[in-house]
């Protein structure tokens, strides 16, 4: 059974960058043909799609977050990133990383608390 | 971005049945044969309890069911028990794989 676990900073200062890796477990990211994904919910909000890549680069975001967000693979480390730049306190929110496949393959972490703040 | 759309609350005794609706656009919904819903407790990651519209993996109870009709999918939680408190999102697939959640619907067991 593949699992997911997110790690970084918990807090964060304004105007800077959001990192967040995921490491895998039980699976291997560049044997698989999984897109692997981030999900936020900001503090009494609902699910927000981030975006998800393939292991060779292949990646799509949600619009709305376009051009502040990267996600990128390191298949040596079986880990994948989020990094989100000129945060606000807009972005304080619980990040999963995530494999979403609309069929019954779906991954979750148990998620990170990151906060924006000086 | 297609946008899904669930009523914020629901409620029920235990024993009674509770239906949540989610309603989006027509290629949000009701031509997509990827619809999901989540089970979410506070402090835990989101649980898959339906996919494909109305299949339910292995080892969650019968007592969650799912459809759609036209532009609205549908999750039943029939014989509320204590542990059903939660909130439930829907989610659709959106193409260039990307998704697309439900704003989450609270449900309360009286």
């Amino acid at each position: 059974q593949m699992q997911l676990q997110e790690s970084g900073p918990g807090v964060v200062m304004p105007s800077e960058t959001l990192s967040l890796t995921c490491t895998v477990s039980g699976g291997s990211i560049s044997k698989s043909s999984f897109y692997w994904g981030w999900i936020r919910q900001p503090p009494g909000k609902g699910l927000e799609w981030i975006g998800s890549t393939y292991y060779s680069g292949n990646a799509y975001y949600d619009p709305s977050l376009k051009g502040r967000v990267t996600i990128s693979v390191d298949t040596s480390k079986n880990q994948f990133s989020l990094n989100v730049t000129s945060v606000t306190a807009a972005d304080t929110a619980i990040y999963y990383c995530v494999v979403l496949t609309g069929y019954v393959d779906d991954y979750w972490g148990r998620g990170t608390l990151v906060t924006v703040s000086s | 971005q297609s946008a899904l759309t669930q009523p914020p609350s629901a409620s029920g005794s235990p024993g009674q049945s509770v239906t949540i609706s989610c309603t989006g656009t027509s290629g949000g919904v009701g031509d997509n044969k990827y619809i999901s819903w989540y089970q979410h407790h506070p402090g835990q990651a989101p649980k898959l309890i339906i996919h494909e519209v109305s299949k339910r993996p292995s080892g969650v109870p019968d007592r969650f069911s799912a459809s759609k009709s036209g532009n609205t999918a549908s999750l039943t939680v029939s014989g509320l028990q204590p542990e059903d408190e939660a909130d439930y999102y829907c989610s659709s697939y959106a193409g260039g794989n990307n998704w697309v959640f439900g704003g989450g619907t609270k449900v309360t067991v009286l």
